[in-house]
């Protein structure tokens, strides 16, 4: 089945600068990525998704990319905010399934 | 308002009472599902429906059970819970699962002693 890996774990950034999670993925199956940020005492919270037909996608101060050959994809988020401070989930879905990484948490400080 | 409700969100427990966390959602979703959040391990997916009356096994279905008798709700049962069930929860639902946005509920934690 799908295997999806993700890094770092932890990542602390200073407010404004950029920050950068990588997934990779094992199941050349798998054709949709989403990525959901989980806020503190909340559940997961879709903030960008991407399909393998595509290789990036931006939405304002954040962006997805996806290299098919090397499996992986990666969400970047610019301008980085206090508010962006949460636990950010990437996963990997081929038909029939959906693999989640094991979260990053993302700290901003002020 | 889209939402999944899951219920309670709160619960501490004893070793061996049965009890059961509630999921509803009101997007006519066909496919529900349950997680379980750990530490270091991410949301991994214990059972999933498909659509009524239709259920599989996730990754880690031992000491659960679920029903989907109408479309909108989707129990979890823990019929002897033990400590290595202390967990936070997820129910989730989509449209028609992989390829789909999931929406989660706001979780439960459960602390069993």
């Amino acid at each position: 089945g799908e295997n999806v890996e993700q890094h770092p774990s932890t990542l602390s950034v200073q407010e404004g600068d950029s920050a950068v999670i990588k997934c990779t993925y094992s199941d050349s199956a798998s054709n949709y990525f989403p990525w959901y940020k989980q806020e503190l005492g909340k559940g997961p919270q879709l903030i960008i998704d991407i399909r393998s037909n595509v290789g990036e996608k931006k939405d304002q101060r954040i962006a997805v990319t996806l290299n098919k050959t090397a499996k992986h994809f990666s969400l970047h988020i610019t301008e980085t905010q206090p508010e962006d401070s949460a636990v950010y989930f990437c996963a990997a879905s081929p038909p029939h399934d959906m693999r989640f990484g094991a979260g990053t948490r993302l700290t901003v400080k002020p | 308002e889209a939402q999944v409700t899951q219920n309670p969100r709160y619960l501490i427990t004893v070793t061996g009472k049965k009890l059961t966390v509630t999921c509803s959602q009101n997007m006519n979703h066909e496919y529900m599902s349950w997680y379980r959040q750990d530490p270091g391990l991410g949301l991994r997916q214990i059972y999933y429906s498909m659509n009524v009356e239709v259920t599989d096994k996730g990754d880690v279905p031992e000491g659960y059970k679920v029903s989907r008798k109408e479309k909108r709700n989707f129990p979890l049962i823990l019929e002897s819970p033990s400590p290595n069930q202390t967990s936070l929860y997820f129910c989730a639902s989509s449209l028609r699962g992989s390829g789909n946005t999931i929406y989660f509920g706001e979780g439960s934690w459960l602390t069993v002693v």
